[in-house]
């Protein structure tokens, strides 16, 4: 099976710009989480989607907005960008079958810089 | 606030010795729990998992131990090689969809 897979691997934007990360999850599953890793926050939940819909969501500012396709792909859009949302934008994927937490499995992830 | 915190930032080992990572969480509704290996340029990579209903469970050479009296989890790695040179993440779930990760620790294999 073909494992998380993320476009484009590497991005450069400039300040108050928008971008669109995309992700396709693992064959069959339905729930695609992102992140946001920082050398100084960690790594950070952004949102959790599922069925197309916007199960959870963390603590970050209506300029991050996520989609989920039928297919179950997703993506994430930043709009008018800051020099802080430059990090690694990682999305994980599981089967979202269960009420409880299964394991994600992680894509390589986008590198975003902006400048 | 909950979080999930590790105690060392770096640990450095020889090539053939064991490894224990070590990780404190605070928050005593998570009930599930990974661990995750990430080398420079690379997504998190799954290394193991657990259940809160569980307290020891083993991989190959790799073991995670949960102790929910003290909130703690550690990740034992036997035998281990340069290739396991990585941070670990401890990362624990309460709301399905949403993983808290830990600091990371960095782990340096020397031959």
């Amino acid at each position: 099976k073909a494992g998380v897979t993320q476009t484009p691997r590497y991005l450069i934007k400039t300040r108050g710009q928008q971008v669109t990360l995309s992700c396709s999850p693992i064959s069959g599953h339905r729930s695609v989480s992102w992140y946001q890793q920082t050398p100084g926050q960690g790594l950070q939940f952004l949102f959790e989607y599922f069925s197309e819909t916007q199960r959870n969501k963390g603590n970050f500012p209506g300029r991050f907005s996520g989609r989920q396709f039928s297919n179950s792909r997703s993506e994430m859009n930043v709009s008018t960008l800051e020099l802080g949302d430059s990090a690694l934008y990682l999305c994980a994927s599981s089967s979202g079958d269960s009420v409880y937490q299964e394991t994600q499995y992680f894509g390589p992830g986008t590198r975003l810089l902006v400048l | 606030g909950e979080s999930v915190g590790l105690h060392l930032p770096t640990l450095s080992v020889q090539e053939g010795d064991n490894s224990i990572i070590n990780c404190a969480y605070s928050n005593s509704a998570s009930d599930y729990f990974i661990w995750y290996k990430q080398e420079s340029g690379k997504g998190p990579q799954f290394i193991i998992d657990i259940r809160s209903n569980m307290d020891k469970r083993q991989g190959q050479r790799v073991t995670v131990l949960l102790n929910k009296t003290v909130k703690h989890l550690s990740l034992q790695i036997a035998a281990t090689q340069p290739g396991d040179s990585a941070v670990y993440f401890c990362a624990e779930n309460i709301i399905v969809g949403d993983m808290r990760f830990g600091a990371g620790t960095r782990l340096t294999v020397k031959p």
